[in-house]
């Protein structure tokens, strides 16, 4: 059964601390994965991956993604109270254009 | 429009009544999609249409929900005999196309039955 699992599932910082979060995924001829973060309202989309190996990066958040182990990271930089969200990863199964959610990590950036 | 959009933001509905959902998506969108979200959860995917044609129903929960998308646009997605365990929050996503696009949400339905 396709699987998605992120980790930790909340973790509290103070600001300017750098984070990782982590996305493991097992799924039937992998695709793509997504990064997105929820605050209160609509998940906003981050990232699209799909190759292994190619860092993608807006400000000071970035993703990776690593097709042989089966995993994605995203890291924030001197984060901020405004990082304060869930992220939630998707991975897509090929053949079916269905994207499988994780149930996301919480973070929260204190002042 | 900008976004996508849905309405309405709240339903509070009495067991056994019918519902019905309406996602409006970002235009010129090919592909909806729609999710159920439960609190503390990511969302789950119920179904999902390229143009008009529904592709892939096999997240709908029972027979008691279906979802249409009659002009290619808008899509409505029905919930008949509702039950407390249908509260949730109801995601509607759209994509450029069919396939390895990005999904745009929705501010999403919080329907309660009570």
């Amino acid at each position: 059964e396709d699987k998605v699992v992120q980790s930790p599932l909340s973790l509290v910082v103070h600001e300017g601390d750098t984070v990782t979060l982590n996305c493991s995924y097992e799924v039937t001829n992998f695709r793509s994965l997504l990064w997105y973060k929820q605050e209160k309202k609509a998940p906003t989309f981050l990232f699209m991956l799909t190759s292994s190996g190619i860092e993608k990066k807006s400000g000071r958040l970035s993703s990776i993604l690593d097709k042989k182990e089966l995993f994605s990271i995203l890291n924030i930089t001197a984060t901020q109270t405004g990082d304060s969200a869930v992220y939630l990863c998707a991975v897509e199964a090929s053949g079916t254009y269905k994207y499988i959610f994780g149930t996301g990590t919480r973070l929260k950036v204190l002042a | 429009g900008a976004g996508v959009s849905q309405s309405p933001r709240y339903k509070v509905t009495k067991r056994g009544q019918d519902v019905a959902l309406r996602c409006d998506p970002i235009s010129g969108h090919v592909s909806l999609y729609w999710y159920r979200q439960a609190l503390g959860q990511g969302p789950e995917f119920l179904t999902y249409f390229n143009y008009e044609a529904q592709q892939d129903k096999s997240g709908l929960p029972n027979d008691r929900f279906s979802a249409e998308r009659p002009e290619g646009s808008i899509s409505t997605l029905t919930i008949q005999r509702t039950e407390q365990r249908d509260s949730a929050m109801y995601r509607c996503a759209s994509s450029h196309r069919q396939g390895t696009y990005e999904q745009y949400f929705g501010p999403g339905t919080r329907l309660t039955v009570t």
